[in-house]
Order: structure tokens, then C-alpha cells, then sequence
């Protein structure tokens, strides 16, 4: 079973950004959706960012992301990344990536969550 | 986008008691339906899938039903370590969407 590891926390100035990685463990993510899911503090809802299946060149974006969200993978489709630009805020969360059972975004395993703080 | 109406939002019960949660879809979402449990600071963890598959290695006081747009989530026999909060998720079509959430309490 290929489980995933998140890099680890990050704290950013407003207006930057940050790349957080996940890595398979146990295989690779070439046959696999990958997701990024964010959850803000304080155990608050979860919400759905985009995905990407490294093995077809997919890549979905949510709409309140678009612009600002980045997903990519490396030639090895080892490890997915995760791109988000003009930091503010609001943007303070834990960010997980989850992978489904196959190419459907399914979310069955998930990474351990990076968080990510947002401060000036 | 599919909205997820999940309820009740907070959810007091006693050892042994059978548990309800529910998640209603804005639109039918083919059994595209999961449902999770989150205990505090770590990631969700997959309960059921399709709306009515038990995840390998979960309990079996674990279910799901329900198709369409109406599902349900049900703990047969209420245990101390499902103190947790759950979520639906609804991945039938882009954006995925979660329910807001059910916190439970003992």
C-alpha cells in the first residue's frame, strides 16, 4: 500500500509563496489522483484545492483556487507538489494530500498534513 | 458545485448508544459518497466508501446507505474511541465537496 509523506511546516510572509511535497512511500503515485485538501485552524471544515494524475497529464483546479494553485509532479511520479502563491492570511491551514483508490478522487489514504502559517 | 447539507452538526451520545449522521447532495451523486472520521490533530481517516463499503480493517459497527442525493451514516454501538469528528464527501463531480461536519461527544 503506497502511503504518502508531507514536508514539514512552513511559516510565510503575506504575498509569498510556499511549495509543500508529497512523497509516496511504498511505490509511486503514477497510478494514482492525487489531491490537496486544506483544513483551517482550529479543526474547521475540509476543503478540496485541485488535483492531478501525474500518469495522464491531469490537472484540476478548484475555481476559488484558480490562478493562485500550482500541482505538479516529478518525471518519477514519486513525489506531488503543491504551489500556492500570494499568501495572506486567510490562507493559514493544514494542507493534505490524499491519494484515491486509483485514477478516481476518491481520497483514500492521506498524507500526515503540513501546516502552513501565513504571518508578517 | 455540489453542496453537502450534513447534520446534525454536534452529536451528544452514551456508550453503547446507535449513532445517525446524515448527508444530503444538492444534486444525485451516483453513490460517489465517503465518509470519514477525524480525531484532533490528525488527517481524515476513511471509514466507508460508494456510499455502503467498509474500508479494509474498520469495524464492522460501522455502516453507510443510502443513493441518490440521501445518505446515512451509522455507529451500531457507540464506543469511547469514536470520539471524532466526521465528514461526508461527495467526489462525483469536480470540486469534491464536504459535509460541514459532525462533532461527537460521550
Amino acid at each position: 500500500q503506497v502511503q504518502l509523506v508531507q514536508s514539514g511546516a512552513e511559516v510565510k510572509k503575506p504575498g509569498s509563496s510556499v511549495k509543500v511535497s508529497c512523497k509516496a512511500s511504498g511505490g509511486t503515485l503514477s497510478t494514482y489522483a492525487i489531491s490537496w485538501v486544506r483544513q483551517a485552524p482550529a479543526g474547521q471544515g475540509l476543503e478540496w484545492m485541485g488535483g492531478i494524475i501525474p500518469v495522464l497529464g491531469t490537472i484540476k483546479y478548484a475555481q476559488k483556487f484558480q490562478g493562485r494553485v500550482t500541482l505538479t509532479a516529478d518525471g518519477s511520479a514519486s513525489t506531488a507538489y503543491m504551489d500556492l502563491s500570494s499568501l495572506r492570511s486567510e490562507d493559514t491551514a493544514v494542507y493534505y494530500c490524499a491519494r484515491g483508490r486509483y485514477f478516481d478522487w476518491s481520497l483514500k489514504t492521506w498524507g500526515q498534513g503540513t501546516l502552513v502559517t501565513v504571518s508578517s | 458545485d455540489i453542496q453537502m447539507n450534513q447534520s446534525p452538526s454536534s452529536l451528544s451520545a452514551s456508550v453503547g448508544d446507535r449513532v445517525t449522521i446524515t448527508c444530503q447532495a444538492s444534486h444525485d451523486i451516483n453513490n460517489y459518497l465517503n465518509w470519514y472520521q477525524q480525531k484532533p490533530g490528525k488527517a481524515p481517516n476513511l471509514l466507508i466508501y460508494d456510499a455502503s463499503n467498509l474500508e479494509t480493517g474498520v469495524p464492522l459497527r460501522f455502516s453507510g446507505s443510502g443513493s441518490g442525493t440521501e445518505f446515512t451514516f451509522t455507529i451500531s454501538s457507540l464506543q469511547p474511541e469514536d470520539i471524532a469528528t466526521y465528514y461526508c464527501l461527495q467526489y462525483d463531480n469536480l470540486p469534491s465537496t464536504f459535509g460541514q461536519g459532525t462533532k461527537l461527544e460521550i
